[in-house]
């Protein structure tokens, strides 16, 4: 049982480049999101979705793009990766609307240079 | 809209006494759901407790306890018997569960535990 499994753990890019942050979960759950945490911010939501097919944009979701065509996988675009978007990336999945609370990847800490 | 506020940015304990980390937040609804989240160095988050906003029992989890006050939107979290591994960050989050961004999280800033030997 792997939970919620994120790739890269690392990554550094230049300013104008384009990748995808992956995110994969096993467990079935119909909710995912995406969160950025920044010192001294907490974490902050991205993108999130609802089920496969469903997704909907959160507090900070500009310059990033995303998808859902399965219920397993949710990956996170950055489009034209700048500098501000430094920081580190969580992926997480829950059930039953998060009511019991979310299970999180590891992380990503991605630095534009 | 809702926000969590942890006005406690650093906290300090001594190994093996108690520790209270503060968390507030600001909500029209009055069914939720509250939870504290532990962040040590690995980054890994992990589900420390939960508090159902509809009981008026607080959530406890073997040395970790709440104190949950509805009335006051108070939601504090209690270490006993403080460990060198309960060091961390430590988040206290706001679930939503209505309208726009239902079942999505709303985090504090987080509180820095340290725990001295």
């Amino acid at each position: 049982n792997a939970g919620v499994t994120q790739t890269p753990k690392f990554q550094v890019l230049k300013t104008g480049q384009s990748m995808t942050l992956q995110c994969a979960q096993d467990m079935n759950h119909e909710y995912m999101s995406w969160y950025r945490q920044d010192p001294g911010m907490g974490l902050r939501l991205i993108h999130y979705s609802v089920g496969a097919g469903i997704t909907d944009q959160g507090e900070v979701p500009n310059g990033y793009n995303v998808s859902r065509s399965t219920t397993e996988d949710f990956p996170l675009r950055l489009l034209s990766a700048a500098p501000s978007q430094t920081s580190v990336y969580f992926c997480a999945s829950s059930y039953s609307e998060g009511r019991y609370g979310y299970t999180f990847g590891s992380g990503t800490r991605l630095t534009v240079v | 809209a809702q926000t969590v506020t942890q006005s406690q940015p650093e906290m300090s304990v001594q190994e093996a006494e108690t520790v209270t980390l503060s968390c507030t937040y600001d909500t029209s609804e009055s069914d939720y759901y509250l939870f504290w989240y532990k962040q040590p160095p690995s980054r890994q988050m992990i589900l420390v407790i939960r508090q159902e906003a509809y009981k008026q029992q607080n959530a406890t989890e073997n040395r970790f306890s709440v104190n949950f006050q509805k009335a006051a939107k108070s939601f504090s979290l209690k270490i006993s018997d403080s460990q060198l591994g309960d060091a961390a960050m430590y988040f206290c989050a706001y679930l939503m569960g209505y309208g726009g961004s239902q079942g999505n999280l709303i985090f504090g800033k987080g509180t820095k535990l340290s725990v001295k030997p």
